[in-house]
């Protein structure tokens, strides 16, 4: 069965520091996608990256990062000098097989205070 | 493009009513699928239509339905509704529904009953 797992509820840090999402998951497909979204409270999902099975290269997008690690199961997310406008909740995803659709972990609760 | 959105964004109802929630996803998107969000349960994927066809389905009871018009937009409802069903329900629309297609959320339909 699939499953994701983040095992930090909540994680609090001051404004410009580094913070690291943890994200292990588990499938017996060869062929899958993880996803990061970030739930601000508004409530909606926004897609932040998609990464398939096949691509472990890291990757940067201004401030975040990810990093894909096959051997141990692990898709972690790093947003560098963080901001009081990251706080949201954040969702790590892989992919159904066969669909579009998600399994979802429940979600790392970011707050960054000035 | 216009995202995904849905009607109604706010909803109260009581104990055995049902209700009816719509979805219109991304010009172009002929895939759409909804989850529920609740604080105990994470996010749950709940179905998934793809030309006005179920194709997918998560594990709730029948009261849970669905349905996808000629359009792409869909519709979800909820009949002798119960406490438990009060959660955020969020559609998700992508290009095919296929393996590896992103999905994007729209803003939620957060529903209360009382």
């Amino acid at each position: 069965a699939q499953k994701v797992t983040q095992a930090q509820t909540e994680i609090s840090v001051v404004e410009k520091e580094d913070v690291t999402l943890d994200c292990v998951y588990e499938t017996r497909d060869t062929t899958y996608y993880l996803f990061w979204y970030k739930q601000p409270p508004s409530g909606e999902l926004v897609f932040l990256i998609r990464r398939n099975s096949f691509d472990e290269q890291n990757e940067i997008s201004g401030r975040y990062s990810w990093n894909f690690q096959k051997s141990t199961s692990s898709f972690n997310f790093t947003i560098t000098a963080s901001q009081v406008v990251d706080s949201a909740v954040y969702f790590c995803a892989l992919s159904d097989p066969g669909y579009s659709t998600l399994t979802f972990g429940k979600g790392t609760m970011l707050l960054v205070s000035p | 493009k216009a995202g995904v959105t849905q009607t109604p964004r706010y909803l109260i109802k009581t104990r055995g009513q049902q209700v009816t929630l719509s979805c219109s996803p991304i010009s172009g998107h002929r895939s759409v699928s909804w989850y529920q969000q609740t604080p105990g349960q994470g996010l749950q994927f709940l179905f998934e239509y793809f030309s006005e066809t179920q194709r997918n389905k998560g594990n709730f009871p029948g009261r849970f339905s669905g349905r996808q018009f000629s359009n792409s937009r869909s519709e979800m409802n909820v009949s002798t509704l119960e406490l438990g069903d009060s959660a955020l329900y969020l559609c998700a629309s992508s290009l095919e529904g296929q393996l590896g297609d992103t999905q994007y959320f729209g803003p939620g339909t957060r529903l209360t009953v009382l």
